[in-house]
């Protein structure tokens, strides 16, 4: 995990609030991910960013958004719009492999 | 569906075994990386196999790709108790962009019994 802290480690929201789930590294790496797992299930790409103010949409990016302001930084906001937001989420860079945050497990109640 | 496909979804050995865990996948790929997860944390990058590499070896892992196959497998040879985990293939594929889209298969959930 080391390089890449996400916060906070669970959280829990309301339906109908929006979300920021946080993602800050030290990498130095240009390309920065985020992953949706469900249980028992494979990571599915949400969201990434190859470079400072750039990002493209993953194969499940809808109800999501994202925003690359700082090298370091790669927030994802899970909004209302999200059908069924309850997961593990995890973020990662890359500079050819791939390294992950500890992840984030959201719950809506 | 998914890119790579993990077979088998789990698998239950006693320690010193050998464990094999297959990955298929649909399309041509740039490489193919081997992840593992502790439960409920992130993912640990394994190994990595372009695709003009038919083996690769780290410690007592072994890996080999067989693209005519559009397979691959992961070896863990001598298992312990610590490497109950579970175990994911990813696949690589570059189109215009430099870093490329990684795409996970569904994982296969390794225990070694001590």
């Amino acid at each position: 995990d080391g390089g890449i802290t996400q916060s906070p480690k669970y959280l829990f929201r309301k339906e109908g609030q929006n979300v920021t789930l946080s993602c800050e590294q030290n990498l130095n790496h240009d390309a920065m991910y985020w992953y949706r797992q469900d249980p028992g299930q494979g990571l599915r790409l949400i969201y990434y960013s190859q470079i400072v103010n750039d990002f493209q949409k993953g194969d499940i990016a809808e109800g999501y958004s994202v925003s690359r302001e700082k090298k370091e930084s790669f927030p994802l906001t899970v909004t209302s719009a999200q059908k069924n937001p309850t997961a593990f989420y995890l973020c990662a860079t890359s500079a050819g492999e791939q390294f992950f945050g500890p992840g984030t497990r959201l719950t809506v109640l | 569906s998914q890119q790579g496909e993990e077979d088998p979804q789990a698998l239950s050995i006693q320690e010193g075994e050998n464990a094999t865990m297959n990955c298929s996948y649909k399309t041509s790929i740039n490489n193919l990386q081997w992840y593992r997860q502790n439960s409920g944390r992130g993912l640990v990058h394994l190994i990595l196999i372009r695709s003009n590499e038919r083996e690769k070896h780290s410690g007592r892992l072994r890996v080999t790709l067989d693209t005519s196959k559009k397979s691959s497998s992961l070896l863990i040879t001598a298992s312990r108790a610590a490497d109950t985990a579970s175990y994911f293939c990813a696949t690589l594929v570059r189109g215009g962009t430099s870093y490329g889209k990684l795409t996970f298969g569904q994982g296969t959930i390794l225990t070694v019994h001590p």
